[in-house]
């Protein structure tokens, strides 16, 4: 049992540039999201899903596409990067609404 | 508009001391108030939480202390050790869904 797993760790893109970060969980959760953390800021919601084929938008949206095709994973694409979009990257997953996030390692992205 | 604000931003203790980090939140539909634990290089982990229908919450050497009407919550760190030197994150959801609204975190340093 990995719990959620991100990829890469780190990545460095120019602007412009587009890429996506994989994440993935081994545990049955219907529930995941993606947060960015940035200093001072704590963890802000980008993205999120309750179940394959579900999406929504989170408070910082803009960017930023998910899709659901399968319960296991929830990649984020960054449509063409910014240097704003530098940050932490997280995903979490939950088993329902009234279970605890499980977060992944994170993803450090650097655009440049 | 930060929804839920928390201080202090970084706090400093000797071993066996007591920290205690507050949050405030905004929204009076927040139902479930959660704390994470984030150490370097690492996605946070839950360490505790509490519903508004209790006013604390123990678990081990940590406890949440919880203040509906002036909506407010805290997080005391009893006997504090070293290995508790992290980031330390409030946060707050709605009963509707589990998007978490995170504080903007609180880097802990407790000296041996």
């Amino acid at each position: 049992n990995a719990g959620v797993t991100q990829t890469p760790k780190f990545q460095v893109l120019k602007t412009g540039q587009s890429m996506t970060l994989q994440c993935a969980q081994d545990m049955n959760h219907e529930y995941m999201s993606w947060y960015r953390q940035d200093p001072g800021m704590g963890l802000r919601l980008i993205h999120y899903s309750v179940g394959a084929g579900i999406t929504d938008q989170g408070e910082v949206p803009n960017g930023y596409n998910v899709s659901r095709s399968t319960t296991e994973d929830f990649p984020l694409r960054l449509l063409s990067a910014a240097p704003s979009q530098t940050s932490v990257y997280f995903c979490a997953s939950s088993f329902d609404r009234n279970s605890p996030l499980h977060f992944g390692n994170g993803t450090r992205l650097t655009v440049t | 508009q930060q929804q839920v604000k928390q201080s202090p931003q970084s706090l400093i203790v000797q071993k066996g001391g007591i920290p205690i980090i507050n949050c405030a939140y905004e929204n009076t539909a927040f139902d479930y108030f959660p704390w994470y634990q984030q150490f370097p290089g690492k996605g946070p982990a839950l360490l505790i939480a509490i519903r508004p229908d209790v006013s604390e919450k123990k678990e081990g050497r940590f406890t949440i202390s919880f203040n509906k009407s002036a909506k407010q919550f805290s997080l005391h760190i009893m006997d504090s050790q070293p290995g508790d030197s992290a980031t330390y994150f409030c946060a707050a959801a709605p009963p509707s869904a589990r998007q978490l609204t995170f504080g903007s975190g609180t880097q802990l340093t407790v000296l041996p």
